[in-house]
């Protein structure tokens, strides 16, 4: 069936340090990978999306990755700060209307 | 632009009343799209609506669940009657185009609670 795996499910890294948070999908046809970041009691908001035309996509710390053949993507924060700590959700779309199909999530904690 | 506006932010009722909540999207956008957030089952989209026109409705729970667009510039979702197991935050969120694969802006959510 049409499913987003995300791993981990929990990511504690130090202030300074790099975070890498990978998703893998099921569907090849999939063309659309967005990276969403939700803060506690907080709306989902966008920080970064890829198409299935482009590999890397960067925007100053943040990157997306992009691998059609193995079917999966990546999000990865450089020079992590207290900020980036939230719960952070990938999604690919998937199906005849090309829904997104979201991930399980990953709570990044960024230890000072 | 205010974003997309939902209301209430908070919702409590007892089981077996009806419950609905209102999202007003962001002006010229296309799609509307209703989901639901726990912490057992993330994020699920219940429907979403093009051009004022329901889409896919497979991710409503059951027929204790509906939803309308009357107009370009709101959307209700219902649940009645509501259970204990419909307590979540229900999320709101529009986009321009009329794909899936656009950009999505949340509302605030309505923290929702059945007693």
């Amino acid at each position: 069936g049409e499913n987003v795996e995300q791993h981990p499910s929990t990511l504690s890294v130090q202030e300074g340090d790099s975070a890498v948070i990978k998703c893998t999908y099921s569907d090849s046809a999939s063309n659309y990978f967005p990276w969403y970041k939700q803060e506690l009691g907080k709306r989902p908001q966008l920080i970064i999306d890829i198409r299935s035309n482009v590999g890397e996509k960067k925007d100053q710390r943040i990157a997306v990755t992009l691998n059609k053949t193995a079917k999966h993507f990546s999000l990865h924060i450089t020079e992590t700060q207290p900020e980036d700590s939230a719960v952070y959700f990938c999604a690919a779309s998937m199906g005849s209307n090309y829904q997104l199909i979201w991930g399980a999530g990953t709570k990044l904690i960024i230890k000072p | 632009d205010a974003g997309v506006i939902q209301s209430p932010r908070h919702e409590v009722t007892e089981m077996g009343q009806e419950v609905t909540l209102r999202c007003k999207p962001i002006s010229g956008h296309n799609s509307l799209f209703w989901y639901r957030q726990t912490m057992m089952r993330g994020l699920e989209l219940l429907i979403y609506f093009n051009n004022n026109v329901p889409i896919d409705d497979s991710g409503m729970p059951e027929d204790r669940f509906s939803a309308k667009m009357p107009n370009a510039s709101f959307s209700t979702l219902k649940i009645q009657p509501s259970e204990p197991r419909d307590s979540a935050v229900y999320f709101c969120a529009s986009s321009t185009g009329d794909a899936t694969n656009e950009k999505l802006f949340f509302g605030s959510g309505t923290q929702l609670s059945v007693l």
